[in-house]
């Protein structure tokens, strides 16, 4: 089955620096890609969504020149946490529409990366 | 009312035990529902898609009730391996698929 790459898995860094994620289709083109933040015993949270070529689109309250979304290619979205501060700790989850699927169906998610800021 | 409402739980059952958790959504032109699986720290799994007449995969059965706008998901012969966080997902008032906040299962020898 279609799988979604994500990476890194686990990062640490320190406060004032900036993190970029990478999610990657691995074996179908992903015309649009999402990105959410799931806090502990929480539900994830959509923060933006990805389509190759064209800007992000960002959810209510989601800093854009903060959280950083590039969509170059039909296989490869980054999102990068600029100046992370510690409250941007948290598990970033990406996922990808496989369009041969079919409708809203969003089954492929990444591995999720966890983001600890010191 | 928040626009697509889980129990948290957690629900606590024994093996063999049937269990159901429900799913509110208030947005009424909704047509796109799903279940997905989530274990701790891992990334959500899709479970099953919930369709207007009902999605059965062996021990789990989902249904849609659209009079009272909630899905269901029915576990039958709970294995602890069904140990883990139910999430649904509905559209909400925006029309953007948004996910419940969860239900947790743990099912007990």
């Amino acid at each position: 089955g279609a799988v979604v790459s994500q990476h890194p898995s686990r990062v640490i860094c320190k406060s004032g620096t900036s993190v970029k994620i990478e999610c990657r289709s691995l074996d179908f083109q992903a015309t649009t890609m999402f990105w959410y933040r799931q806090f502990p015993k929480q539900s994830l949270m959509l923060m933006a969504t990805s389509n190759e070529g064209s800007k992000a689109t960002y959810e209510q309250g989601v800093e854009k020149d903060k959280f950083l979304i590039n969509h170059a290619s039909l296989t490869l979205s980054t999102l990068t946490v600029t100046s992370a501060h510690p409250e941007d700790s948290s598990f970033y989850i990406c996922s990808a529409r496989d369009p041969l699927v079919g409708g809203d169906t969003e089954a492929f998610f990444g591995q999720g990366t966890r983001l600890t800021v010191v | 009312r928040k626009e697509v409402e889980q129990d948290p739980g957690p629900f606590n059952v024994p093996e063999g035990a049937t269990v159901a958790f429900n799913c509110t959504y208030s947005n009424s032109a909704s047509q796109s529902f799903f279940w997905y699986r989530q274990d701790c720290r891992k990334e959500p799994k899709l479970l099953m898609s919930v369709y207007s007449s009902g999605n059965e995969d062996g021990r789990f059965t989902a249904q849609l009730n659209r009079a009272s706008q909630y899905i269901s998901l029915l576990i039958r012969d709970s294995k602890l391996s069904d140990s883990a966080t139910y999430l649904c997902k509905g559209r909400n008032a925006g029309n953007m698929l948004t996910f419940g906040g969860g239900t947790r299962l743990m099912v007990k020898p």
